[in-house]
């Protein structure tokens, strides 16, 4: 158990159509990552927040978006969905910007058709 | 940019057998090098980690040694056992604040 939990687990969406994944960072972690995982791929960076701010972005078009509340909890939005973006997406949590880990949630497995 | 090479799987080992996962990285500076675990349809999570040369991160049986002249971070246990099966990532951390690279995961398939 890490603590970092991700909200909902499975979704199914159609193309075109948007969707928001939520994640819930450790307590007393101010930054959250995210990360695409596609089928038989490793992870993919696409944003990181710190302290409400993008503090970060990976290769991702505009259509993928994100916020940071005050509590640290985060969402990740994706606008006008492509059948590519069916992956597992992945929310991660850190003490800080610069720390050295981070600790994953149990991921969002995201499926458009 | 940053980038992390792994071998290829599925790795496929009886229970008892050792145990080597190959990884190397390509990186500006002086990375911290994580070996994760991801079990089917969960999360990762980090099985060890070495953040400067000559470290040697260790868990559950399995190690890992940073090396700096090989840019190397190779994974080995001297014993796997079933319960080990899953899919190995190994990654760096880079000059980008808390951000990873990882490489495209290995599957190990321990059988009785």
């Amino acid at each position: 158990e890490t603590g970092v939990t991700q909200s909902p687990t499975h979704l199914i969406k159609t193309r075109g159509q948007q969707v928001t994944l939520r994640c819930s960072s450790q307590s007393g972690h101010n930054t959250v990552s995210w990360y695409q995982q596609a089928l038989g791929q490793g992870p993919q960076f696409i944003f990181q927040y710190y302290r409400e701010e993008e503090n970060g972005r990976g290769n991702f078009p505009p259509r993928f978006s994100g916020l940071q509340f005050p509590n640290y909890s985060s969402e990740l939005n994706v606008n006008a969905l492509e059948l590519d973006d069916s992956a597992l997406y992945l929310c991660a949590s850190s003490f800080d910007r610069g720390a050295t880990e981070a600790f994953f949630g149990q991921g969002t497995r995201l499926t458009v058709v | 940019g940053d980038s992390v090479t792994q071998m290829e799987g599925p790795v496929t080992l009886s229970e008892e057998a050792f145990l080597t996962i190959n990884c190397t990285y390509t990186a500006t500076g002086y990375p911290s090098l994580f070996w994760y675990v991801q079990y089917p349809g969960e999360g990762l999570q980090l099985l060890l980690k070495a953040t400067k040369a000559d470290d040697k991160g260790s868990n559950k049986g399995f190690e890992a040694t940073y090396r700096k002249e090989t840019t190397s971070f190779h994974l080995e246990k001297g014993s796997v056992q079933v319960s080990d099966s899953a899919v190995y990532f190994c990654a760096l951390r880079g000059l980008r604040y808390s951000t990873l690279t990882f490489g495209k995961g290995t599957m190990l398939l321990v059988s009785p």
